[in-house]
């Protein structure tokens, strides 16, 4: 079974430049979250989709930040202008339940450098 | 948010067993308690959850402290790539979203 897809791995622009990232989340699951993880630290939560509905979005910066699931698979993340502060890495998750607990499954991420 | 308390990093030899500790003493009777783990240059996986009773699965052991304000994640051999950043997490029974500290990173050494 495939994982979680995401694309691009790596992405380098400039402050004030617009970035997107795509996640394939695996088939079947439902739930997809979108995490930022600064170095040394654990993921945070961005957004968590159920379908196409965005259930909780209280931490997505709602000025320079914006999301998408059409069809409720895929997902888009984008940020418009970046700033030397989004550098980070962006992961997607998708989840089941297992055991009468959720699980995630996390994609490998993608790096974002602003200079 | 309940608060877990994990040191921040730990050493292993080679084919050891190691035990993760994590303390929790805020814990709720409805917070099942998670661990996952992130390899360098990857996203977190999951390894094992439980409630109140010990958990075995094929990566790893969960033993719970009989009040539950503590936990110890047990890898009975560790191995080279073991090496990691755990996550302990609490999460209610309504599964609320996980809540990521700094976690603890394991170094194993040959």
């Amino acid at each position: 079974e495939a994982g979680v897809v995401q694309s691009p791995r790596y992405k380098i622009i400039e402050k004030k430049q617009p970035v997107a990232f795509w996640c394939n989340p695996i088939s079947g699951h439902n739930t997809l979250y979108w995490y930022r993880q600064n170095l040394g630290q654990g993921p945070e939560l961005l957004i968590r989709y159920e379908n196409e509905e965005a259930v909780d979005d209280s931490q997505l910066p709602k000025d320079r930040f914006s999301a998408e699931r059409l069809k409720g698979v895929d997902s888009t993340l984008k940020i418009q202008p970046a700033e030397l502060g989004d550098s980070a890495v962006y992961l997607c998750a998708s989840s089941t339940i297992k055991g009468l607990q959720e699980t995630q499954y996390f994609g490998p991420g993608t790096r974002l450098l602003v200079l | 948010d309940a608060k877990t308390t994990q040191p921040n990093s730990m050493e292993s030899n080679e084919e050891e067993p190691v035990h993760l500790p994590c303390n929790h003493s805020t814990i709720s009777g409805t917070d099942y308690i998670h661990w996952y783990r992130q390899l360098p240059s990857q996203g977190p996986e999951y390894v094992i959850h439980g409630l109140t009773s010990n958990v075995n699965n094929r990566m790893a052991s969960l033993a719970i402290a009989e009040d539950r304000k503590s936990s110890t994640l047990i890898l009975h051999r560790a191995t080279l790539r073991d090496a990691a950043v755990y996550y302990c997490i609490l999460r209610d029974g309504y599964g609320n979203k996980l809540v990521f500290g700094a976690g603890t990173i394991l170094r194993v050494k040959s």
